[in-house]
């Protein structure tokens, strides 16, 4: 079956604009999960989504970010008002039900370069 | 809160068997997991530790001491497509936290 996918691959934008980014999960997952990676760095947690659960938005780090799941399916994450700092590969990944046994499958991500 | 800590590289050549550590703080502990990540790849799942002990998977093996907090990945009979980053992760609460990540380079 699909894997999780990720569009855009590769976004390039000026400072200042707001950026959409798409996941789509593996069908039947329930969970899903939103992380940033810098260069050369670890995987760091965004946002998450259970089911219809109000999501885990912990690690958004500041109030330019959002993302939203329709239909328990599909996920967006909003980057308002872009700042260079916001340059990273963003990655998505979704497991069956979230549990802490549960594997993760991540999508290719997208790279975001804010110039 | 959650910490954990991974050496930031590791060199070894074809053929060896390296280990890569991982400690870790966390206020409640529920299990020890293990990715791969290629350089402009998406991280895949490599082994998971709910309990004590060793758990094998083909040349991966993953072992957890939950009284030591420490954990490590150990890899056998290296070979060239192994060179890619590692990363340990420990669930927070519904999400995951993951560790800074070990890069591993295997020499012919």
């Amino acid at each position: 079956g699909a894997g999780v996918s990720q569009s855009p691959s590769n976004k390039v934008t000026e400072k200042g604009k707001d950026v959409e980014l798409r996941c789509d999960p593996i069908s039947g997952h329930t969970a899903l999960y939103w992380y940033r990676q810098s260069l050369g760095q670890g995987l760091e947690f965004l946002i998450y989504f259970q089911g219809n659960s109000a999501p885990d938005k912990s690690g958004l780090p500041s109030d330019r970010f959002s993302a939203e799941r329709t239909g328990g399916s599909v996920s967006t994450l909003t980057i308002q008002r872009t700042q260079q700092e916001d340059s990273a590969v963003y990655l998505c990944a979704s497991s069956p039900q979230g549990a802490d046994t549960d594997t993760q499958y991540f999508g290719p991500g997208t790279r975001l370069t804010v110039l | 809160g959650q910490s954990l800590e991974q050496p930031s590289e590791v060199t070894a050549v074809e053929g060896a068997i390296v280990q890569i550590n991982c400690t870790y703080q966390t206020s409640g502990f529920y299990g020890l997991s293990w990715y791969q990540q290629h350089d402009g790849g998406a991280p895949t799942f490599l082994s998971y530790n709910g309990l004590d002990g060793l758990e094998e998977t083909g040349r991966f093996s993953s072992f957890l001491s939950r009284s030591d907090s420490y954990g490590y990945l150990l890899l056998q009979e290296l070979q060239m497509k192994d060179s890619a980053s590692y990363f340990c992760a420990v669930p927070r609460g519904q999400n995951f936290v993951f560790g800074p990540g070990t890069r591993l380079s295997v020499l012919p």
